[in-house]
């Protein structure tokens, strides 16, 4: 099984309805990320948590929320899709600052979302 | 002007080729700095972290100019199976650990 996995893994949906896409992982780390990556723009950080009482916004949080229902789970939900929320969204964890040696990242395999 | 910044690419070399990317930021009490690897339409993959002093793992090799401002990934002997797209990261202390990433540099590596 892999240490970050992310469901669904694809998913259409129509404007306007409420979608979760949902995060669970297995490394023991403490902090997880929401990402989402468009072409050309990199990825861009929509909303962290540092541990399951800590929530914080990122760079894009407009039009989404986030639930961290425990240490391994970490869900993102667009309360009412729109078309320009159509991207890959990466999940991600890591344990503690991701900083010095060794440490950085571990991503999902993405969510690709479509939203018609 | 973006925090992080890559040249967009892309860099198309044959195999065999040496090939450097750089990467300039801006905020300069920044304190970490990654290389990761993203292949199409996959997860991207922690590659290197970058030192002062610099590291090297087998043919790449990664570089820290903190008086500049940049880093820089070099990659030797290149191989079909390096190309992908390579993300620059920077991490600020001040964002208590949250990163910012560069729209990554794409290498495509011809036979």
């Amino acid at each position: 099984d892999a240490d970050v996995t992310q469901t669904p893994r694809n998913r259409i949906t129509k404007t306007g309805k409420r979608i979760m896409l949902e995060c669970s992982q297995t490394k023991g780390h403490d902090r997880m990320y929401w990402y989402r990556q468009d072409p050309g723009l990199g990825l861009r950080l929509i909303y962290y948590s540092f541990d399951v009482k800590d929530i914080n916004k990122g760079e894009i949080s407009d039009g989404y929320s986030v639930s961290r229902q425990a240490q391994a789970k970490f869900s993102l939900s667009l309360e009412s899709a729109i078309p320009n929320q159509t991207a890959l969204y990466f999940c991600a964890t890591s344990d503690k600052k991701p900083t010095g040696q060794g440490n950085g990242y571990t991503f999902g395999s993405g969510t690709r979302l479509t939203v018609v | 002007r973006k925090e992080v910044e890559q040249d967009p690419g892309p860099f198309n070399v044959p195999e065999g080729a040496t090939v450097a990317f750089n990467c300039t930021y801006s905020n300069s009490a920044s304190q970490s700095f990654f290389w990761y690897r993203q292949d199409c339409r996959k997860e991207p993959k922690l590659l290197m972290s970058v030192y002062s002093s610099g590291n090297e793992d087998g043919r790449f090799t990664a570089q820290l100019n903190r008086a500049s401002q940049y880093i820089s990934l070099l990659i030797r002997d290149s191989k079909l199976s390096d190309s992908a797209t390579y993300l620059c990261v920077v991490t600020f202390n001040t964002n208590a650990g949250k990163s910012t990433f560069g729209d990554g540099t794409t290498l495509t590596v011809k036979p």
